[in-house]
């Protein structure tokens, strides 16, 4: 294993649901990402972390909303999905970004399905 | 902006042969490039990367690759393919002082026959 687990790992929901989703990691790391991987398209980044300042956006709508109370700790809240939200989300955490090289470790995912 | 190309969805070796995975990249500036492997229902496992220095990199489970900046490539290689080496494969790429925003590609199934 990475260092970074995550919970839950499977989650089924309904449109008005709403559901978080957790990452923690275990490594010492300053910076976590959230990622989405859908069938058929390239991993796509949603969300960066910094010291628990959030660095990066990508466009992500406003039903993810993500919280870093701590550099060891990630949360997605998802409210109100779509179906096409339906993917495999993974957490990744690397030391400090700025810095430049560093390798980002992944979890293994929440399997999320959107019904 | 920066995009990486792995032109093949999947690559069939038989055990025991030698495995390419292509990939190509697009970047102004300096890469750095990643290589990741997927297996069933897991997150990415990192394999290797390049920063600077030589162009031949090792990394995990015996796998190598080489960047090329004339070709702007970085493919994945093994000398000899494991059935256990079956899995999805990414290839990513920043830019040097971009932050750590990885752009990955789509990916490339490796199946490996007995």
């Amino acid at each position: 294993e990475t260092g970074v687990t995550q919970t839950p790992r499977h989650l089924v929901m309904g449109m008005t649901n709403k559901k978080s989703l957790k990452c923690e990691q275990h490594l010492g790391h300053n910076a976590m990402y959230w990622y989405k991987q859908s069938a058929k398209k390239p991993l796509e980044l949603m969300f960066v972390y910094n010291f628990k300042e959030q660095t990066e956006n990508n466009s992500v709508p406003s039903r993810f909303s993500p919280e870093c109370p701590n550099s060891s700790h990630l949360f997605l809240h998802l409210h109100t999905l779509q179906p096409e939200d339906s993917a495999l989300y993974l957490c990744a955490s690397s030391q400090d970004p700025q810095q430049g090289q560093e390798t980002q470790y992944f979890g293994p995912g929440t399997r999320l399905l959107v019904l | 902006a920066q995009s990486v190309a792995q032109p093949e969805d999947q690559v069939n070796v038989a055990e025991g042969n030698p495995l390419t995975v292509k990939c190509t990249y697009s970047v102004s500036g300096n890469p750095y490039l990643f290589w990741y492997v997927q297996y069933p229902n897991r997150g990415l496992q990192f394999l290797l990367k390049y920063i600077t220095g030589d162009n031949l990199v090792k990394g995990s489970y015996g796998f190598e690759a080489e960047f090329n900046k004339s070709q702007t490539s970085f493919h994945l290689k093994k000398p000899s393919a494991l059935v256990s080496d079956s899995a999805l494969y990414f290839c990513a790429v920043r830019r040097n002082n971009a932050g750590n925003m990885l752009t990955f590609g789509g990916g490339t199934r490796l199946m490996v026959k007995p």
